[in-house]
């Protein structure tokens, strides 16, 4: 039982590049996040998905779009990447849309955008 | 809107020593609190969560943390904390709704020394 996995755990991006930041899931849940965390910030959402098939914006959605691929599986991409998408992602997933849920978090991602 | 503040960025401790990492929150609907911790180059942990019930809620590694209503806070205590404590902890909320979102402090990052 891995959890939630995430891939690539490292990358460097230039200015104008995309690239999509994967996020699976093994536990059956229902309910999965993106969420960015800056030095002093804390984590802010970015998206999420109450239940596969539907997606919705969270704190600070502009310059990402989300895919839920299946129930495992919730991508975010970034279509053109700038400086200020320099952050480090998390990926969650809860069993649930309700929100008493304990959210479980995969390692991250640390992204560089040059 | 809810909002979370940790008053402290970090708080430096001798191991074996007690420590409180405080959080306020503001909400005018009831409101439900988690505590995360984040070691270094990790995702992020459930460390505990008050949903109703009982004001002293009891967590992982010895942590406990005090819901108090009138003061709006949701301070987490250890009596005695180890070098395996030094980690970054996040205090959350959000709504008892479903469907809202988990709003994050800004974190505060506790250092054990000997």
């Amino acid at each position: 039982n891995a959890g939630v996995t995430q891939t690539p755990k490292f990358q460097v991006l230039k200015t104008g590049q995309s690239m999509t930041l994967q996020c699976a899931q093994d536990m059956n849940h229902n309910s999965m996040y993106w969420y960015r965390q800056d030095p002093g910030m804390g984590l802010r959402l970015i998206y999420y998905s109450a239940s596969e098939g539907t997606t919705d914006k969270g704190e600070v959605p502009n310059g990402y779009n989300v895919s839920r691929l299946n129930k495992r599986e919730f991508s975010l991409r970034l279509e053109s990447a700038a400086p200020s998408q320099t952050s480090v992602y998390f990926c969650a997933s809860t069993a649930t849309a309700r929100s008493q849920e304990t959210q479980y978090f995969g390692p991250g991602t640390r992204l560089l955008v040059l | 809107a809810q909002s979370v503040t940790q008053l402290d960025s970090q708080v430096p401790v001798f191991e074996e020593a007690p420590v409180e990492l405080r959080c306020n929150y503001s909400s005018s609907v009831s409101v439900y609190l988690f505590w995360y911790v984040q070691y270094p180059n990790q995702g992020l942990q459930l460390l505990l969560k008050y949903l109703s019930g009982s004001t002293l809620v009891k967590g992982i590694n010895g942590f406990e943390a005090e819901f108090n209503k009138s003061q709006t806070s949701f301070h987490l205590r250890k009596p005695s904390v180890h070098i395996s404590d030094t980690a970054e902890y996040f205090c959350a909320v959000t709504l008892n709704q479903a469907g809202t979102a988990l709003i994050f402090g800004k974190g505060t990052t506790l250092s054990v020394s000997s």
